[in-house]
């Protein structure tokens, strides 16, 4: 079986600009969270989506958005990007409730 | 509000030698706890989990953990370790049938040869 595959691994970013980054959840797993994972913060719970709507969300800025289609896949958007929001996203995955399946993340770098 | 607090940023361990990874947790209701690993540049891999029943719980590569509600601990435990365990290690905790965790600031495990 997959795993969670998370595009891209790497990416690099002005201020100022937006980005999107995209997870595929391992299938049949409805339910897609993304963390935000930084050397001060640690591993910071952004939000979660189940069968495309948002379940919970956490204590990030509205710049933060996200969205999950009907295949499951999850998208997650970062407009007005600042310094601070230079991180390691992670995504997961899993069939609630259950343990959660991590991707290997996308590093954003702001510049 | 549920919170995870992990005792010691970092523990160096010689190999062979017994590892004991501390997480304290705060939560109003019944907990589910779960330990985490993570390597370089990747992303968090689930070594053991606590839901219900037993309260000791077996996980991947010889790690084990006891869930003690009196003390609310859920500290690891490995008793032999391996160079192959050196990693940061996260605790985790989530009491719904949702998937928001809380996890501590995690643990640098280091093994000496």
């Amino acid at each position: 079986k997959a795993g969670v595959t998370q595009t891209p691994r790497y990416l690099i970013k002005t201020r100022g600009q937006q980005v999107t980054l995209s997870c595929s959840p391992i299938s049949g797993h409805r339910s897609v969270s993304w963390y935000q994972q930084t050397p001060g913060q640690g591993l910071q719970f952004l939000f979660e989506y189940f069968s495309e709507t948002q379940r919970n969300k956490g204590n990030f800025p509205g710049r933060f958005s996200g969205r999950q289609f009907s295949n499951s896949r999850s998208e997650m958007n970062v407009s007005t990007l600042e310094l601070g929001d230079s991180a390691l996203y992670l995504c997961a995955s899993s069939p609630p409730p259950g343990p959660v399946h991590f991707g290997n993340g996308t590093r954003l770098t702001v510049t | 509000a549920q919170s995870v607090t992990q005792l010691g940023s970092h523990v160096s361990v010689s190999e062979g030698a017994l590892v004991l990874l501390r997480c304290n947790y705060s939560s109003s209701v019944p907990p589910y706890l779960f330990w985490y690993v993570q390597y370089p540049n990747q992303g968090l891999q689930l070594l053991l989990k606590y839901t219900t029943g037993a309260t000791l719980v077996k996980g991947i590569n010889g790690f084990e953990a006891e869930f003690k509600k009196s003390e609310t601990s859920f500290h690891l435990t490995k008793p032999s370790a391996h160079m192959s365990d050196a990693a940061e290690h996260f605790c985790a905790v989530t009491t719904n049938t949702g998937n928001q965790f809380y996890f501590g600031t995690g643990t640098s495990l280091t093994v000496i040869p």
